[in-house]
């Protein structure tokens, strides 16, 4: 099994619809959850994190973390064309507890968003 | 808003080659890290560095890798003997301490 498991799509949905991205994930040790845009021939941009279970609000982004299932989500409210990208789910163990650690990223949803 | 630079943008190098990418953390973060992305393929997690030693290497960053801080600001990966499966984009992260990593946008690196 994976660890990090992500629909790779693509996904494609009309401006101002609500769109949902998941990932599920097999390890348990992963404590920190982070959701990261990547622009074509850019690198990830950190979007949103969120620290075990429970939900975080940014605007028109939601993250949701349950833990029980392990299944992280990704919801972006009035879908806009330039939140066309790949987003990719990136949890963490936090590793010595000094800092998140390394990254485990999903394969990355890619995502468009047309007028 | 401060962020991560990576140099070259795009390095084209013979098998064989050693090829030093450069990156600038951010200036007040105390970790760095180094991920690659094969065209098509999920980003890898390769080194994370912490007080100037390696605290995390996967298994890819094997003996032909290896990383330095050489001054208080430059934070770089060398690659000693490039092969043709060496060829994806490299990525440099920092962070500060319990907080998520910011990623720079990467240096191509081709093998010929």
């Amino acid at each position: 099994q994976k660890e990090v498991e992500q629909d790779p799509g693509p996904l494609s949905v009309p401006e101002g619809a609500i769109v949902s991205l998941n990932c599920t994930y097999s390890n348990s040790a992963f404590q920190y959850f982070m959701w990261y845009r990547q622009y074509s021939r850019k690198g990830p941009e950190l979007l949103m994190y969120t620290y075990s279970s429970g939900n975080k609000e940014d605007g028109r982004f939601t993250a949701q973390v349950d833990k029980s299932s392990k299944y992280i989500s990704l919801f972006i409210r009035d879908s806009q064309p330039s939140d066309s990208a790949t987003y990719l789910c990136a949890p963490a163990g936090g590793a010595g507890g000094t800092s998140y650690g390394k990254l485990t990223f999903g394969q990355g949803t890619i995502l468009t968003v047309h007028p | 808003e401060p962020e991560v630079t990576q140099t070259p943008s795009h390095q084209v190098t013979q098998m064989g080659q050693e090829v030093i990418l450069r990156c600038v953390p951010i200036s007040n973060h105390l970790y760095f890290y180094w991920y690659r992305q094969i065209l098509g393929q999920k980003v890898e997690f390769l080194v994370s560095f912490y007080n100037n030693e390696i605290s995390e290497k996967s298994e890819i960053f094997d003996d032909q890798f290896s990383v330095e801080r050489p001054d208080g600001s430059n934070f770089t990966l060398k690659i000693r003997s490039t092969k043709l499966e060496d060829s994806a984009m490299y990525f440099c992260a920092s962070s500060l301490q319990y907080q998520p990593q910011h990623f720079g946008d990467g240096t191509r690196l081709s093998i010929l």
